[in-house]
C-alpha cells in the first residue's frame, strides 16, 4: 500500500504566480520529508527537506510546509518559473536511511 | 552535473546474458542505494548498503546481486533478467543515519528483449 501520495498527477502554473504541490502520507512514524525535482533523462534532484520538529522551511523561492495532525505537507514555488517544469516527487522517511516516495505531481509552468 | 555518476546511461541485453550497473560517488557518503523506477511510477528501493554492508534488501529476486567494494563504488550484476525487469535503475547516496537527504545519479535506462 502507497504510504505516500500526490493525488494530483499534474499541474499547470502561470509564470510568476504561486505553484503548490501537495504530498499525503499515512505513516505517523515519518519524521523526515523530502522534495525531489526530476528532469527527463535525469535523475531526481534534491530539491529542499523538512524535519517533523518544523512546520516550515524556507529556501528561496521554495518552501515546504508541515501539518503533522493532517499527514500532509506541501511545496510553494513564488514565483513559478518555466525552468521549474519538471516532476516534482515528496518522499519521507521514519528516521533510517529507508525513504518511501510519492508518485509525482508534473508541473508545467507556461511563459 | 550529477555528483553520483552511472554507467552505462542505457543498456540493452538479452534474457541469458550477464551484465553489471555502475555507480560512483565521492562526497564522502558512507550509505548507497539501488532504486528501480518504471514509467510514471515512484522509485522503488532494492537494497542498502551501510559502511560497504548490506543492510536491507527489499525481497529483490537473485538474478539481481548488488556489491559495494569500497566506499565510493557500488555494482548491481544482473543474470538471467526478465523482460518486466526492464526499467530505469537509478542509485543514491547519503551520509548514514536519519534526516539525511539522497543523492541520485541519472540512472541507467535497462531493456531487456
Amino acid at each position: 500500500d502507497q504510504q505516500v501520495k500526490q493525488n494530483s498527477p499534474s499541474l499547470s502554473v502561470q509564470e510568476g504566480r504561486i505553484s503548490i504541490l501537495n504530498c499525503d502520507y499515512t505513516n505517523s512514524m515519518f519524521d523526515y520529508f523530502l522534495w525531489y525535482k526530476k528532469y527527463p533523462a535525469e535523475g531526481p534532484t534534491f530539491l529542499i527537506s523538512i524535519s517533523s520538529i518544523k512546520d516550515k522551511n524556507e529556501d528561496g523561492r521554495f518552501t515546504v510546509f508541515l501539518n503533522k495532525s493532517a499527514k500532509h505537507l506541501s511545496l510553494h514555488i513564488v514565483p513559478s518559473q518555466p525552468g521549474d517544469s519538471a516532476v516534482y516527487f515528496c518522499a519521507a522517511s521514519g528516521g533510517g536511511n529507508q525513504f518511501y516516495f510519492g508518485t509525482g505531481t508534473s508541473l508545467t509552468v507556461i511563459p | 552535473d550529477t555528483e553520483v555518476t552511472q554507467t552505462p546511461k542505457h543498456l540493452v541485453m538479452g534474457m541469458t546474458n550477464k551484465k553489471s550497473l555502475k555507480c560512483e560517488q565521492h562526497m564522502g557518503h558512507r550509505a548507497m542505494y539501488w532504486y528501480k523506477q518504471k514509467a510514471k511510477k515512484p522509485p522503488e528501493l532494492m537494497f542498502v548498503y551501510s559502511y560497504e554492508k548490506l543492510s536491507i534488501n527489499e525481497s529483490v529476486p537473485s538474478r539481481f546481486s548488488p556489491e559495494c567494494p569500497n566506499s565510493s563504488l557500488l555494482n548491481l550484476h544482473l543474470h538471467a533478467l526478465q523482460p518486466e525487469d526492464s526499467a530505469l535503475y537509478l542509485c543514491a547516496s547519503s551520509q548514514v543515519g536519519g534526516n539525511q537527504p539522497q543523492h541520485f545519479g541519472d540512472g541507467t535506462r535497462l531493456s531487456i528483449l
